[in-house]
């Protein structure tokens, strides 16, 4: 399986902060790298694909980049309602795997 | 509108067996695979596999494979996620979910059931 390495595991940032997230791939994944959204009690929602593609619906402060191995995340001002949990996942190869996600606070 | 609905919360014993469903709408559900991701308590996302309900081919994640059953009636739209003898490690939410490309089989995901919460327990 390709391993799918995220950071911070958590973090607390302030409204208005940019946030940002790294995945890292252990094998090259070329562009297919997704973002996902899961707040509490919900199910996640799809935030980008292809390493860069906002999804139809998704606020325009949310962005990623990256190819290869190293991805990127980025919120460029924080909202109350970002408090969430972050997952990458590269679908690549099957099984498409899913980082350990990355839990976001609001101070 | 596009949309998955699945079935309810259950409460099952260690060695029972259980078959839970998502039914899709809105959409030609023969023509896209749909697949199940399963979150553990406090945990993250862990893909299961997925089915192409036109054919009912089936793919499984390696974790997976001879855990779970993975199976399709187009004709009614439903997609389902049975064990044949569950364990307390099954205690988990189960999402059902829609790649986003017609025919791709490992897409993202961009339509999600609400989920249903398995828990097995003596």
């Amino acid at each position: 399986d390709n391993q799918m390495t995220q950071s911070p595991s958590s973090l607390s940032a302030s409204v208005g902060d940019r946030v940002t997230i790294t995945c890292r791939a252990s094998q090259a994944i070329s562009n297919y790298l997704n973002w996902y959204q899961q707040k509490t009690g919900n199910a996640p929602n799809l935030l980008i694909y292809g390493a860069s593609s906002l999804q139809s619906g998704v606020p325009s402060r949310f962005s990623g980049s990256g190819s290869g191995t190293d991805f990127t995340l980025t919120i460029s001002s924080l909202q109350p309602e970002d408090s969430a949990s972050y997952y990458c996942q590269q679908s690549h190869t099957t099984p498409p795997t899913f980082g350990q996600g990355t839990k976001v606070e609001i101070k | 509108e596009v949309q998955l609905v699945q079935s309810g919360a259950e409460v099952k014993k260690p060695g029972e067996s259980l078959k839970i469903s998502c039914q899709g709408s809105g959409y030609s559900f023969s023509t896209y695979w749909i697949g199940w991701v399963r979150q553990m308590p406090g945990k993250g996302l862990e893909w299961m596999g997925v089915i192409y309900p036109g054919d009912s081919d089936t793919r499984y994640g390696p974790s997976f494979q001879g855990q779970v059953t993975i199976s399709a009636d187009k004709s009614i739209s439903t997609a389902y996620l049975q064990w044949s003898s569950l364990k307390a490690s099954d205690t988990a939410m189960y999402f059902c979910a829609r790649p986003r490309g017609v025919g791709a089989s490992i897409d993202p995901f961009d339509i999600w059931g609400q989920g249903t919460m398995v828990t097995v327990s003596s």
